[in-house]
């Protein structure tokens, strides 16, 4: 089945350090890639998706990029601030017309930016 | 209403009780998820809806648990003879298809089991 790896947390960075949280997949055919993003006391929010190789998801200075011959899906920001604290996790879904299209979500990864 | 909405946010029961949890999700979407976040833990895959189709149930953790999804629309995940490791986050999700389309998270149901 299908199954999502990404670093452990925590990571702690100071403000405008550069961040990278690696993840990566194991999945049949062309998965969608996702990265979500839980702020402290917030819900899951989407923060980027790819749908096909070689695609970039960006939003909000984060960026990933679908790799299918490394099967990864990492995500890197240049330069974090504060406010970029929260926990994230990246997921994959089948493609649409699949038979099953369930979220499937790496564990998480806590990140905290200090001042 | 906006957004998925899930209730209660809180939820203190004691151990052995059942307990009901209900999502609202986006008006239109077909696709309505159910996890759970453990303290400290990623999210786990409980139950998936999507549109007339059977549910995958594969991620139920046991027979105690069980969810229907009523007219397409409104969820319940319910719980029985809870015990103290069902204490978690319950997350729902719905989105408009599946597959690549994003999917919108409740805020979700704090269960304490005590």
């Amino acid at each position: 089945g299908n199954s999502v790896t990404q670093m452990e947390g925590p990571v702690t960075l100071s403000e405008e350090a550069f961040l990278t949280i690696n993840c990566t997949y194991t999945a049949t055919g062309y998965p969608s890639l996702f990265w979500y993003v839980q702020y402290p006391g917030e819900g899951l929010q989407l923060l980027l998706k790819a749908t096909k190789a070689d695609d970039k998801g960006s939003n909000k200075g984060f960026e990933a990029t679908y790799r299918k011959e490394t099967t990864s899906f990492h995500l890197e920001k240049g330069s974090v601030q504060v406010s970029d604290s929260a926990v994230y996790f990246c997921a994959l879904s089948d493609p649409p017309g699949a038979a099953g299209n369930k979220l499937t979500f790496g564990g998480g990864t806590r990140v905290l930016v200090k001042p | 209403g906006a957004g998925v909405s899930q209730s209660p946010s809180n939820k203190v029961t004691e151990k052995g009780k059942d307990v009901e949890l209900r999502c609202d999700p986006i008006s239109g979407h077909t696709a309505l998820y159910w996890y759970r976040q453990s303290l400290g833990q990623g999210l786990e895959f409980l139950i998936y809806f999507q549109g007339n189709s059977a549910p995958d149930k594969s991620g139920l953790p046991s027979d105690r648990f069980s969810a229907e999804r009523t007219g397409g629309s409104v969820s319940t995940l319910t719980i029985q003879r809870t015990q103290q490791e069902d204490s978690a986050v319950y997350l729902c999700a719905s989105s408009s298809r599946a597959g690549n389309t994003e999917a919108f998270f409740g805020q979700g149901t704090r269960l304490t089991v005590v």
